[in-house]
């Protein structure tokens, strides 16, 4: 079964400085990661996916993500952080046999001045 | 940018009532979704539909719920008899296509408040 791992639940990191959040997943073929993100009182805010091909991809707001097969690891990153970025990440699975995305428990980042 | 919506934002309901939520998908999409996230824990799907008929579901969505596309715009998600633990944020979200070629967007939610 899939299953994603998000290791760390609280992230703090200061304004300017660069961001990585974990992401392992468990599936036997290749997964379709996506990262999305939760403001406060909001909704899930699709941030980047991927599919299949160039295993670094770019999203909105700045964010990237590595899809690191021999890792099975997908790991969000931000070079410089804005205050805005404040907010629930979630990581999440899904494949071609099915529907359903599998999402991780969700890091929480704190970005101070 | 075209929005999934959710209709009510919040909604309070005794136990044992039905609740109905609203949801109106991204225009041109044809695969619609519910999630939960119940306070503290992760997003969890419920159930997937697609032309017309339940296309996946979880363990979670049992006899207690069930999903319509009553018209060309709407998909509700109905609980039946509610109970404490159903209260939770619930997520409807579309796509396009299946899985395998667009992601699937959410809206903002309805908290769902058991009493």
């Amino acid at each position: 079964a899939q299953s994603v791992t998000q290791p760390d639940i609280h992230i703090t990191v200061s304004e300017g400085a660069s961001l990585e959040l974990r992401c392992n997943y468990s599936y036997g073929a290749t997964p379709y990661l996506f990262w999305y993100v939760q403001s406060p009182g909001q909704g899930l805010q699709l941030l980047l996916k991927y599919f299949s091909g160039d295993t670094l991809v770019q999203g909105i707001k700045g964010f990237e993500a590595e899809f690191k097969r021999s890792q099975s690891s997908f790991n969000l990153r931000k070079p410089s952080v804005h205050w805005s970025d404040a907010a629930e990440y979630f990581c999440a699975v899904g494949s071609n046999s099915g529907y359903a995305l599998n999402f991780g428990k969700g890091t929480s980042l704190l970005v101070t001045p | 940018e075209p929005e999934v919506t959710q209709t009510p934002s919040h909604q309070v309901t005794q136990m044992g009532q039905e609740v109905i939520l609203r949801c109106v998908p991204i225009s041109n999409h044809l695969y619609f979704y519910w999630y939960r996230q119940i306070l503290g824990q992760k997003v969890e799907f419920l159930v997937s539909f697609y032309n017309n008929e339940i296309s996946e579901k979880s363990e979670i969505f049992d006899d207690q719920f069930s999903v319509e596309r009553p018209d060309g715009s709407n998909f509700t998600l109905k609980i039946r008899s509610t109970k404490l633990e159903d209260s939770a944020m619930y997520f409807c979200a579309s796509s396009g296509q299946g899985i395998s070629n667009q992601p699937q967007h959410f809206g903002d939610g309805t908290r769902l408040s058991i009493l």
